[in-house]
């Protein structure tokens, strides 16, 4: 699996924009960017995912670099229920059957009142 | 986005029971189930992944025998951890799939053997 690489914490004031960086500089052409968060004593929640182009829905947007190398989840306006672990994780779509994630260690997100 | 649960939420047991742990994905049906354990500060480390009507792939260091799995129908996934022991505390996630789609998690079992 190719992996990814995300800083370990992040803080960041609410109501204000947050940008959580990914590196995946060994990235393949079938690997979809795939991102979750985990709230403490929950399991992981999907936020969003894509291939080559940005991508956006209701909970945040996806930056993602042209050559692929890195990408980057845009929440807009930092709430203290986004508080969590964030896992960049790449998947690759070129499988038939359902295929596996590989978590890494993500990025603990902290928003201050 | 879709749902998935899991029950029991969370679990207490004496060292050398059995525990079972039932994941459901409630409005889609999952051709694959992935089972997952997290131990305190550290992230999910995949345990074993199942496809329906087929014997469950295991990672590497986790036993079968142990960890027994079953995958009996498209909407249902057990776990049961045979003669629990206190290493096995942990917390226990499942997630459901189907092909070339997003991959949904439970909501966890936190299991306690004392």
């Amino acid at each position: 699996d190719a992996k990814t690489t995300q800083p370990n914490s992040m803080e960041s004031n609410e109501e204000e924009p947050v940008h959580l960086p990914c590196n995946h500089s060994t990235i393949s052409g079938t690997d979809y960017i795939h991102w979750y968060r985990q709230l403490p004593s929950q399991g992981p929640e999907y936020v969003i995912h894509g291939l080559t182009s940005n991508v956006n829905n209701r909970m945040a947007s996806l930056a993602i670099a042209e050559d692929r190398k890195s990408s980057t989840l845009i929440l807009h306006r930092a709430t203290l229920r986004d508080a969590a672990v964030y896992y960049c994780i790449l998947r690759d779509e070129g499988e038939t059957s359902g295929s596996r994630l590989t978590f890494g260690e993500g990025t603990q997100l902290t928003v201050n009142p | 986005g879709a749902v998935v649960s899991q029950h029991p939420s969370r679990v207490i047991c004496k060292s050398g029971t059995s525990v079972k742990i039932e994941c459901r994905s409630l409005d889609f049906q999952a051709t694959t189930m992935f089972w997952y354990r997290q131990f305190p500060k550290q992230s999910l480390m995949l345990m074993a992944t199942s496809n329906e009507g087929s014997k469950a792939t295991y990672e590497q260091g986790v036993e079968k025998d142990k960890f027994l799995i079953n995958h009996a129908s498209l909407t249902l996934s057990t776990l049961t951890v045979t003669s629990a022991h206190p290493e096995d505390s942990s917390f226990y996630i499942c997630s459901a799939s189907q092909p070339f789609r997003t991959q949904y998690f439970g909501p966890g079992t936190r299991l306690l053997v004392l």
